[in-house]
C-alpha cells in the first residue's frame, strides 16, 4: 500500500525567500504524485503533479516539485514566496493499481512579510 | 471553469441520526471519491467509485457508511447513524476518465452533538 511523510508541520519563510516544503513517499510500483494546497475553510486544490517524464514538474502560482526516484522524495518548491503562499500543503500519491490516493499529514506554510 | 460542488456547506445533527452528504461532480468525470478530514488534519480517504460501484473503501467506511449515485449528475455519501466521531470536513472529489489528479469540492463541515 502506498503512503506519504511529510516530515515538517510547519515551515516558516519570509517574503522574497525561496520555499521548500519536504515530501517522501512510499509504493510498490511506480507513483504517481500530487500536491495539493488548502487555504482556510477552503477546498483542497491541485497544485501539481508527476507521472513520467522530466523530474521537475511546473504547476500553478509558480510553484514546482522535484521528483527523485533514488531518494523517493517529492518536494515542493518556490524560488520567492508570497505572503498570500500562506497556507496548508498536501502532498499525495498513488501507484498505478490503485484508484485512490494517500495524503500526507500536511504542512502548514507561513510565509511573513 | 466546472467544479465540484457540495451541499450542504455545514450539517449540524444529533448523534444516532442519519445524515446525506450531497455532491455534484464535474460533469464528464466517472471516477468519484469522498475524503474525511478532522479539524484541517489529515485528509483520510473514504471510499472511491466507478461504473455505479464501489472500486475501493478504507478501514473507515464501515456498514455506517454508504454511497450512491442516485442519478446522472449527483454522488451522495449518507452515514446511517451518526457518532461524535464522525464530526469533520467530508469533501468529494472527482476525476476524469484520462486525468490523473482529482478535483476537490469546498467541502461539508459535519457536526455531531
Amino acid at each position: 500500500a502506498q503512503s506519504v511523510a511529510q516530515p515538517e508541520d510547519q515551515v516558516n519563510v519570509a517574503e522574497g525567500n525561496p520555499l521548500t516544503v519536504k515530501c517522501t513517499y512510499s509504493v510498490s510500483g511506480n507513483p504517481y504524485l500530487f500536491w495539493y494546497v488548502q487555504y482556510p475553510n477552503r477546498g483542497l486544490q491541485f497544485l501539481l503533479k508527476y507521472i513520467t517524464g522530466d523530474n521537475l514538474v511546473k504547476g500553478s502560482y509558480g510553484f514546482e516539485a522535484e521528483f527523485n526516484k533514488s531518494q523517493t522524495s517529492f518536494h515542493l518548491k518556490k524560488p520567492s514566496a508570497l505572503v498570500s503562499d500562506s497556507a496548508l500543503y498536501f502532498c499525495a500519491v498513488r501507484d498505478l493499481t490503485d484508484n485512490d490516493m494517500r495524503f500526507g499529514a500536511g504542512t502548514r506554510l507561513t510565509v511573513k512579510p | 471553469e466546472p467544479e465540484v460542488t457540495q451541499t450542504p456547506s455545514h450539517q449540524v445533527t444529533q448523534m444516532g441520526q442519519e445524515v446525506i452528504l450531497r455532491c455534484v461532480p464535474i460533469s464528464n468525470h466517472l471516477y468519484f471519491y469522498w475524503y474525511r478530514q478532522i479539524l484541517g488534519q489529515k485528509v483520510e480517504f473514504l471510499v472511491s467509485f466507478y461504473n455505479n460501484e464501489i472500486s475501493e473503501k478504507s478501514e473507515i467506511f464501515d456498514d455506517q457508511f454508504s454511497v450512491e449515485r442516485p442519478d446522472g449528475s449527483n454522488f451522495t455519501l449518507k452515514i446511517r447513524s451518526t457518532k461524535l466521531e464522525d464530526s469533520a470536513m467530508y469533501f468529494c472529489a472527482s476525476r476524469g476518465t484520462l486525468a490523473y489528479e482529482q478535483y476537490f469540492g469546498p467541502g461539508t463541515r459535519l457536526t455531531v452533538t
